[in-house]
C-alpha cells in the first residue's frame, strides 16, 4: 500500500542552523501539506502547495519557511534559521482530488 | 473564525468500558469531518470521517455521526481495548472553495485504558 514517507525521523540543529525536512508524497497525489505539532499541543497547519505553487500559508509560516517540489517526487520544508521554538512534530501529508489526507510518520526537530 | 473544540483530557478508562469523546466546530458552510489517531510514537492516521450531515462514520469499532444540528461530531466506541490507547484528534475541511483543504485540528484527547 503507498505511504507518505519522511526523513530524517530526528533532526537536531543549532539555532540559527538552517534545516532541510524531507518527505516523498504518494506519487499520484496532487495536494502537498506541511503541519507541525509542538510537544502536548495541537497539529497546526503550515502550508499546502499545489501545481508547483503555494496554495495556501498559515500565519506560523513566515519568511524563515519556505517549500519545494524539486523534482516531482520529494516535497521540502526548509527553515532558513531556525529558533528554539522551532522544535516540534512536522509532518508532511498528501492527497488526491478526494479530501482525505494521508500524513507521514512524522520529523521530529530538536532545536538546541 | 473556523474551529474544533475537543473534551479536555486525559482520559482514563478500563478496558470493556465505554467511550465518548465529545467534538464541536464552528465552520462556514458544510464542512468535512473527521477523527484522526496518534499511537505513542506514530504518526497521525484516519480512524473515520464523514462527509456531511447525518453520516457515521465508523472503523475498528470506533463510530461517529455527523450532527449538524448540534454542530457535533462526537466519538464512540462500546467496549475499549488496552491498544485503544493514543491521541485522539477531531478536524473538518472547510468545503472547497474556501480553502484548499488544510485541516483544521482539535487539540487532541489522550485516551489511556488501562487493563
Amino acid at each position: 500500500e503507498p505511504e507518505v514517507t519522511q526523513t530524517p525521523s530526528h533532526q537536531v540543529t543549532q539555532m540559527g542552523q538552517e534545516v532541510i525536512l524531507r518527505c516523498v508524497p504518494i506519487s499520484n497525489h496532487l495536494y502537498f501539506y506541511w503541519y507541525r505539532q509542538i510537544l502536548g499541543q495541537k497539529v497546526e497547519f503550515l502550508v499546502s502547495f499545489y501545481n508547483n505553487e503555494i496554495s495556501e500559508k498559515s500565519e506560523i509560516f513566515d519568511d524563515q519557511f519556505s517549500v519545494e517540489r524539486p523534482d516531482g517526487s520529494n516535497f521540502t520544508l526548509k527553515i532558513r534559521s531556525t529558533k528554539l521554538e522551532d522544535s516540534a512534530m512536522y509532518f508532511c501529508a498528501s492527497r488526491n482530488r478526494g479530501n482525505e489526507q494521508f500524513f507521514g510518520p512524522g520529523t521530529r526537530l530538536t532545536v538546541l | 473564525g473556523n474551529s474544533v473544540t475537543q473534551m479536555e483530557g486525559p482520559v482514563t478508562l478500563s478496558e470493556e468500558a465505554f467511550l465518548t469523546i465529545n467534538c464541536t466546530y464552528t465552520a462556514t458552510g458544510y464542512p468535512s469531518l473527521f477523527w484522526y489517531v496518534q499511537y505513542p510514537g506514530e504518526g497521525l492516521q484516519l480512524l473515520l470521517k464523514a462527509t456531511k450531515a447525518d453520516d457515521k462514520g465508523s472503523n475498528k469499532g470506533f463510530e461517529a455521526t455527523y450532527r449538524k444540528e448540534t454542530t457535533s461530531f462526537h466519538l464512540e466506541k462500546g467496549s475499549v481495548q488496552v491498544s485503544d490507547s493514543a491521541v485522539y484528534f477531531c478536524a473538518l475541511i472547510l468545503p472547497y472553495g474556501g480553502s484548499q483543504g488544510n485541516l483544521i485540528f482539535g487539540k487532541g484527547t489522550k485516551l489511556s485504558v488501562k487493563p
